[in-house]
């Protein structure tokens, strides 16, 4: 069984299109995230969420919209697609915010804005 | 903001040699602090931990050192295995009390195992 699970795996759209990630954890956690991987494979985290409230909104384009339906999942909504999206967008999973026993990460989704 | 940062991108050792990858840290409200191996074409995996109030904690084939004086953190890789071949990433928690910043992770070390 999966721990992180998040689709698609690849993802190639056209600049001006509108697109979602999927994230959904079986862990039992409280908090989830989303983290963004340049093509440097510098990690910079862009939201988090504890038991479904908004956490951590980093300085990201209101373009991107994460939405939490329940503690197990979070969706990462993304509209109008530029060229500098393009990245590997990482799901991740913690206990709780303190992060204790590390963070679970799934697999990457790797967007291309074309 | 303060970051993590590491002080090699790319180390080559040869397989069964010891590595020492090595990671500096700026927030000194950091208490606690990972190291991640990301392989291609995968996510981070967790690989050890240890908070502040250590200085040294060993796992499987491999030992986290802390130094909080001059803020430096590093990894030890004993025996290396064509298997270690991969991305390692320091990562700190700033995590103060009210509220969590998420983990800050620095920019990676690029680990290849020479035949």
């Amino acid at each position: 069984d999966t721990a992180v699970s998040q689709t698609p795996k690849y993802l190639v759209t056209q600049m001006g299109n509108d697109k979602s990630i999927k994230c959904e954890q079986n862990l039992g956690h409280d908090t989830m995230y989303w983290y963004k991987q340049d093509s440097k494979k510098f990690l910079k985290i862009m939201f988090s969420y504890n038991n479904k409230e908004l956490i951590i909104n980093e300085t990201v384009p209101n373009r991107f919209s994460p939405k939490s339906p329940d503690k197990a999942h979070l969706n990462l909504h993304i509209n109008s697609l530029e060229l500098g999206d393009s990245a590997v967008y990482f799901c991740a999973s913690s206990q709780d915010l303190r992060g204790l026993g590390g963070y679970t990460f799934g697999s990457g989704t790797r967007l291309t804005v074309v | 903001g303060e970051s993590v940062g590491l002080h090699l991108p790319t180390l080559s050792v040869q397989e069964g040699d010891n590595s020492i990858i090595n990671c500096a840290y700026s927030n000194s409200a950091s208490d606690y602090f990972i190291w991640y191996k990301q392989e291609s074409g995968k996510g981070p995996q967790f690989i050890i931990d240890i908070r502040s109030n250590m200085d040294k904690r060993q796992g499987q084939r491999v030992t986290v050192l802390l130094n909080k004086t001059v803020k430096h953190l590093s990894l030890q890789i004993a025996a290396t295995q064509p298997g270690d071949s991969a991305v390692y990433f320091c990562a700190e928690n700033p995590y103060s009390g009210g509220g969590a910043d998420g983990l800050t992770f620095g920019k990676g070390t690029h680990l290849i195992i020479q035949p």
